[in-house]
């Protein structure tokens, strides 16, 4: 079975401080990770995603993500916060064979203030 | 065009009552997703579409009803529903029908409420 965890429920940040999101993972072979960010009363929308090669991916709106194998992790950074980056963040993967199946951990809000 | 669209926008509806949600895409993808999704809660998986055939159900009770009458096109018939079915339903689709490393895109969803 795969399962993705988020430790923080929230995370606090100031504007043009950097900012990290806690993601980590467990699936059965390689993992295809990836970012998803939601606005109120929006859907979701991708950030990024890792498959396979360079463990740093970049994103967009300035994101990356930095795959770790022995740690399992997936953790989403940004060198400088903006306010309109708050909003709630989901970490999600898929194992190879998984059927298209997302498994998403809880979410973490990030709020970003000035 | 790179949007999965979702109409209605909002639903309200009585338990007794019949109704559909609309998702469309013209991004040739060949995966096609239902999410339930509760407040500050992830996306729960419903049912997947694959190149128009079924090919997940979660065990969702019998009073959703998905339909996939084109590669381009996903209904979600609702029967008989109870309140606790109140959430945002999110359609989303990927590229191909069996690639797990392809991102998944999302409509802006349905707001339905069951009285």
């Amino acid at each position: 079975a795969q399962s993705v965890a988020q430790p923080e429920d929230q995370v606090n940040v100031a504007e043009g401080n950097p900012l990290t999101v806690k993601c980590t993972y467990s699936v059965s072979g390689n993992p295809y990770l990836f970012w998803y960010v939601q606005y109120p009363n929006r859907g979701l929308q991708f950030l990024l995603k890792y498959i396979t090669g360079d463990n740093l991916v970049k994103g967009s709106y300035g994101f990356e993500a930095e795959f770790n194998k022995s740690q399992t992790s997936f953790h989403l950074k940004k060198p400088s916060a903006l306010v309109s980056d708050s909003a709630l963040y989901f970490c999600a993967v898929s194992g190879v064979g998984g059927g298209n199946k997302l498994t998403f951990g809880t979410g973490t809000q990030l709020k970003v203030e000035l | 065009d790179t949007e999965v669209t979702q109409t209605p926008k909002h639903l309200v509806m009585g338990m007794t009552n019949k109704k559909s949600l609309k998702c469309e895409q013209h991004m040739g993808h060949r995966a096609m997703y239902w999410y339930k999704q509760k407040a500050k809660k992830p996306p729960e998986l419903m049912f997947v579409y694959s190149y128009e055939k079924l090919s997940i159900n979660e065990s969702v009770p019998s009073r959703f009803s998905p339909e996939c009458p084109n590669s381009s096109l996903l209904n979600l018939h609702l029967h008989a529903l109870q309140p606790e079915d109140s959430a945002l339903y999110l359609c989303a689709s990927s590229r191909t029908g069996s690639g797990s490393y392809n991102e998944q895109f999302f409509g802006p969803g349905t707001r339905l409420t069951v009285l």
